[in-house]
């Protein structure tokens, strides 16, 4: 199973910052087939990022993906303030899938 | 609008069982895969199992492997989970979840979760 890795672990910044956030694959990752979720406290996570670039349907354009084989990056270029939450990264070119453990982007 | 919506959680002891419930509307069910996740409190999201479109491929993770169960009623647009042999770590929120985007693993589509706790 491919262990994803992602840092740092919490991240503060300010609204109108830009935020970027990495997440460290243990093997290649097939494809390109990383995806990006976007989690608030109680609810369930949004798919933002899929192929390791794509935005998924009626995410902002501020949301970028990026990266290839093992090291992937999701950056925010201007945060707003509803984008303070928990990112987790997932494979889904190896079954199982996994999903690394998640970079809390909280307001500082 | 596509809706999945978790029920039968709760409290239950440890060895016990439970059965979770997914309700699906605003999509043709028994053309997706479904999936299950958890999430342990204050921890990642964790694959658990899927199963495909007419029920006769399933998989699971090996910490649920043996114990867990899952199955479809396509004619009620309801995914299950069966839960056997509960233990403390299987306490965590679990969402049910379509995949989307041509992929059977990559998930758009996750319900709101329902909280499992296993404790004496």
């Amino acid at each position: 199973e491919i262990v994803l890795t992602q840092s740092p672990g919490t991240l503060s910044l300010s609204p109108g910052e830009r935020a970027t956030l990495s997440c460290r694959a243990s093997q290649s990752v097939s494809s390109s087939y990383l995806a990006w979720y976007q989690q608030k406290p109680g609810q369930a996570p949004r798919l933002l990022i899929y192929g390791a670039s794509s935005r998924a349907t009626g995410i902002p354009d501020r949301f970028s993906g990026s990266g290839s084989g093992t090291d992937f990056t999701l950056t925010i270029s201007r945060l707003e303030p509803e984008d303070f939450a928990v990112y987790s990264c997932q494979q889904y070119g190896s079954s199982p899938c996994s999903f690394g453990q998640g970079t809390k982007l909280e307001i500082k | 609008e596509v809706q999945l919506v978790e029920s039968g959680g709760g409290l239950v002891q440890p060895g016990g069982s439970l059965r979770l419930s997914c309700a699906a509307s605003g999509f043709i069910f028994s053309r997706y895969w479904m999936h299950w996740v958890r999430q342990a409190p204050g921890k990642g999201l964790v694959w658990v199992s899927r199963i495909n479109g007419d029920g006769s491929s399933t998989s699971y993770a090996d910490s649920v492997k043996g114990r867990f169960t899952i199955s479809r009623d396509n004619a009620k647009n309801t995914l299950y989970l069966q839960m056997n042999s509960l233990r403390a770590e299987d306490t965590a929120v679990y969402y049910c979840a379509r995949p989307g985007y041509s992929s059977t693993w990559l998930l758009d589509v996750w319900g709101k979760g329902t909280t499992v706790t296993v404790s004496s």
